[in-house]
Parts: structure tokens; sequence; C-alpha cells
């Protein structure tokens, strides 16, 4: 099975801040990578799919890369509703394992 | 509007079995893959396993194999995840999922577009 990991697992960040989130596949998944956001009680948001594509609605200032084995997830200016937990997935085989969160919390 | 309803919370007892419906509305049903997702309290998001509304094939997490089966009613837009056995460490939110598929020039790409409100399960003694 493909293994995901995302670094950091914790970041403590200020309104206006840029952020990175990086996850990374255990073996190459191409473009098959999905981020989600979640908030405390509620289902998680699709942000991006196939690694960089914005899923609509989504705010501009969300952006994805990578490829492969390494992906990262940018916020460019975090806003105060931006504070969440994130988590990666891969959809390159059925078995769509996710990723183990990054929360952003405000500093 | 698209949308999938979930039963309500459920209380069960270890080696009891709980199953949870997800009514789909707003799109065609057979159309997209449905799949279920777990978190435990204050953990990361755990995938189940998936239902083909269509076909009603299926393919579960290793993890899950033998405890785990997905149907649907194509008759009433509603996939099923029913989980025998249960534990304590079953305790969770249940999530049904709608897989969208996004065409580009190398093929499709995937995402769970639409969520369903989640459905907690306790399981204890």
């Amino acid at each position: 099975d493909i293994q995901l990991t995302q670094s950091p697992s914790f970041l403590s960040a200020s309104v206006g801040d840029r952020v990175t989130i990086t996850c990374r596949a255990s073996q190459g998944i191409s473009s098959y990578l999905a981020w989600y956001q979640q908030k405390p009680g509620k289902a998680p948001k699709l942000l991006i799919y196939a690694a960089s594509t914005l899923q609509s609605g989504v705010p501009s200032r969300f952006s994805g890369s990578g490829s492969g084995t390494e992906f990262t997830l940018t916020i460019s200016s975090l806003q105060p509703e931006d504070f969440a937990t994130y988590y990666c997935q891969q959809l390159n085989s059925y078995l769509f394992t996710f990723g183990p969160g990054t929360k952003v919390d405000i500093k | 509007q698209v949308q999938l309803v979930q039963s309500g919370a459920e209380v069960k007892k270890p080696g009891a079995s709980v199953k949870v419906s997800c009514k789909a509305s707003g799109y065609t049903f057979t159309g997209y893959y449905m799949h279920w997702v777990r978190q435990a309290p204050g953990q990361g998001l755990e995938w189940m396993g998936r239902i083909n509304p269509n076909s009603g094939g299926t393919n579960y997490a290793q993890k899950f194999q033998g405890r785990v089966t997905m149907t649907r009613d194509t008759s009433i837009s509603t996939a099923y995840m029913e989980l025998s056995r249960l534990r304590s460490d079953d305790t969770a939110v249940y999530y049904c999922a709608r897989v969208a598929a996004y065409s580009s020039s190398v093929g499709y790409y995937y995402g769970m577009d639409v969520w369903g409100q989640g459905t907690t399960v306790t399981v204890s003694s």
C-alpha cells in the first residue's frame, strides 16, 4: 500500500503569513493527489485535486504543486478562516489513503 | 443541490454490528463511486473502502476485510456501510463521500467533492 507522510504535523502561524505544508508518498503517484481542509466537527472539504488544480469555489490563496512523491500545499496569505487541519490523499490506486494531517493553529 | 445525508448516531455494544446509511440527492447516484471514511476521536481520516453504485462492486481496505460490507439500493439512491464485530476502537465518526472524476488530457483525476455530515458510532459496554 502507498503510505503518505505530512510535515509539519503542527504549525503555528499568524494572519497574513505564507504557509507551506509538505506531503510525501512512499512511491510515485504521478499527480494523483488531493488536499482537504477540515474544521472541528465538520466534514472535510476538497481544496485541490490533481496535485495543483483548485476545486471550484476555493480561494486563490490556496495552491498546490508537485508530482511523483513530493507535494506541497501553500496558503499565500493566511486568513482567520484557514485555521484548520489539512490532509493530503493519494488517489493513484483505488486504496485512497490519507496523510496523517497538519494542524494549522493561531500564533 | 447535491448532498449526502447520513443516518443518525448509534451506540452499540462490543461484538455487535452497525449499519450506516447515506442518501444521495441532486445528482445521478449511479454515476459516482461512493467511499466511506472514518475518523476516531482526535485522530486523522481513515479510508475504509468504496462501492460502485452502478454495479455494486466493492473494494475494501485490508484492515476492514471480513468485517465491513458496503451495499447500495439504487431505487432510493442510498449507500450503506455495515461494520460487524464492533470493538471499542471502532468508536468514530463515519463519513460517506462521493468521488468525482475530473477529465484531463492525460486521463482522469479524482477527488472527494461531496461529503455526508458524518455519523457518530460509539462502541461501549
